[in-house]
């Protein structure tokens, strides 16, 4: 079965740092680019970080430039997100999703999505 | 950076009738070298991961029902649910990926009347 699966999201304290990772399965995951989206609680979805197939090419979005840091093992089929000193805004369901066209550098649409961890944010 | 703009914000129509939603851009993702628009729709569904409907704006993703169609170009772009069933009711997202960084619409909340 073609999947992705989120883990490492709880509960931290402001300031404090977390690593996402994201599982692929049924899919030649080193081919694809991938991403993170998140999606804050009740809100609507945002792009935070993408990598390339080879991890040429990363991008960030703005609010989370310098704090957050993607990174992929094709090797271990895993994509994942540090989150150093992390904000109350940061709180969210952080998505894991993939590009649908092969060794792109990560432009384009995003066609199969994990369920998402939960990260929470509070003192 | 590209705004994307959804409207209505929610919308109730009755089941079998047509659901309209809007989706504009704060420029246009009309890629002119391959007359391409660089527009995607998704639907979510309460406690699901957001799944892809449509992308180059009206080419409706393998495996998603007839019903939905998608239209427009340049700026002004909208998805059409033809007749409207039960399991429709989601939030409904539009996104652009004419460049970086990619974003959202705010969501179009589809309930039945």
């Amino acid at each position: 079965e073609v999947q992705l699966v989120e883990s490492g999201g709880g509960l931290v304290q402001p300031g404090r740092s977390l690593r996402l990772s994201c599982a692929a399965s049924g899919f030649t995951f080193g081919d694809y680019a991938m991403h993170w989206v998140r999606q804050a609680p009740g809100k609507g979805l945002e792009w935070v970080s993408g990598i390339s197939w080879n991890s040429g090419t990363i991008d960030y979005a703005d609010s989370v430039k310098g704090r957050f840091t993607i990174s992929r093992d094709n090797a271990k089929n895993s994509l994942y997100l540090e989150i150093n000193s992390l904000r109350v805004e940061d709180m969210a369901l952080y998505y894991c999703a993939r590009d649908p066209v092969k060794y792109s550098g990560g432009d384009w649409y995003f066609d199969l999505w994990g369920r998402g961890t939960l990260v929470t944010v509070s003192s | 950076d590209i705004v994307m703009t959804q409207s209505p914000d929610s919308l109730a129509v009755s089941l079998g009738e047509r659901a309209t939603i809007n989706c504009k851009s704060s420029q246009s993702v009309l890629y002119s070298s391959n007359n391409k628009n660089y527009l995607a729709w998704y639907q979510q569904k309460p406690g699901q991961p957001p799944k892809l409907l449509i992308y180059w704006a009206s080419t409706r993703e393998s495996g998603v029902p007839e019903r939905f169609s998608g239209s427009g170009s340049g700026t002004d772009f909208t998805l059409t649910i033809s007749s409207l069933q039960a399991e429709d009711v989601a939030v409904y997202y539009c996104q652009h990926y004419y460049s970086a960084p990619r974003s959202f619409g705010q969501g179009t909340k589809l309930e039945i009347k």
